[in-house]
């Protein structure tokens, strides 16, 4: 049973299209994550949600919305693509948001997503 | 922003080895440092990581030595295999910060 599950795993679209991603983990974490990885392997924090609650929002543009319907599904979702949104955006859990916990990340497989 | 900083950016060893990776942090909140390793196409995975109160931990063929005054901590493999071959972490929360921060990462190759 896959802890962190992520879909689609790989996307290409068209720019200004709209698209989403879906996450769920049956960790029973409190705590949920976006990172985006770009071409060079740098993991960038995005978003993060505890309990529901937004708590990370980092310079994202406006066009990401993340949404968590509860706190075992965190989605992210895309308007208006462009072409430097091409990434993987990893999905994560962690068991807290504070503590040595917050250090104990669950990675999901990864969505890849080509914006052509 | 809490900077976490790695070296090398990539390495080359022969099988058998001892590839050493650094990384050296600012203010740390958590005092929890750890490491993750990721293969292509995969998400990253904790590998192993050290609380401050010691200097060494070893994970089978994976140590970290953590040297607090200096804010550095490193990753040694023994007798390092072509499938460690993949890209390590290093990560820490900054002061004040939920937000686990990650080095640039160091891509391993470890050649047959």
């Amino acid at each position: 049973d896959t802890a962190v599950s992520q879909t689609p795993k790989y996307l290409v679209t068209q720019m200004g299209n709209d698209k989403s991603i879906k996450c769920e983990q049956n960790l029973g974490h409190d705590t949920m994550y976006w990172y985006k990885q770009d071409s060079k392997k740098f993991l960038k924090i995005m978003f993060s949600y505890n309990n529901k609650e937004l708590i990370i929002n980092e310079t994202v543009p406006n066009r990401f919305s993340p949404k968590s319907p509860d706190k075992a599904h965190l989605n992210l979702h895309i308007n208006s693509l462009e072409l430097g949104d091409s990434a993987v955006y990893f999905c994560a859990s962690s068991p807290t948001s504070g503590g040595s916990g917050a250090n104990v990340l669950t990675f999901g497989a990864g969505s890849r997503l080509t914006v052509l | 922003q809490q900077q976490v900083k790695q070296s090398p950016q990539s390495l080359i060893v022969q099988k058998g080895g001892i590839p050493i990776i650094n990384c050296a942090y600012e203010n740390t909140a958590f005092d929890y440092f750890p490491w993750y390793q990721q293969f292509p196409g995969k998400g990253p995975a904790l590998l192993i990581a050290i609380r401050p109160d010691v200097s060494e931990k070893k994970e089978g063929r994976f140590t970290i030595s953590f040297n607090k005054s200096a804010k550095q901590f490193s990753l040694h493999i023994m007798d390092s295999q072509p499938g460690d071959s993949a890209t390590y972490f290093c990560a820490d929360t900054g002061a004040g910060s939920y937000q686990l921060t990650f080095g640039k990462g160091t891509k391993l190759s470890v050649i047959p």
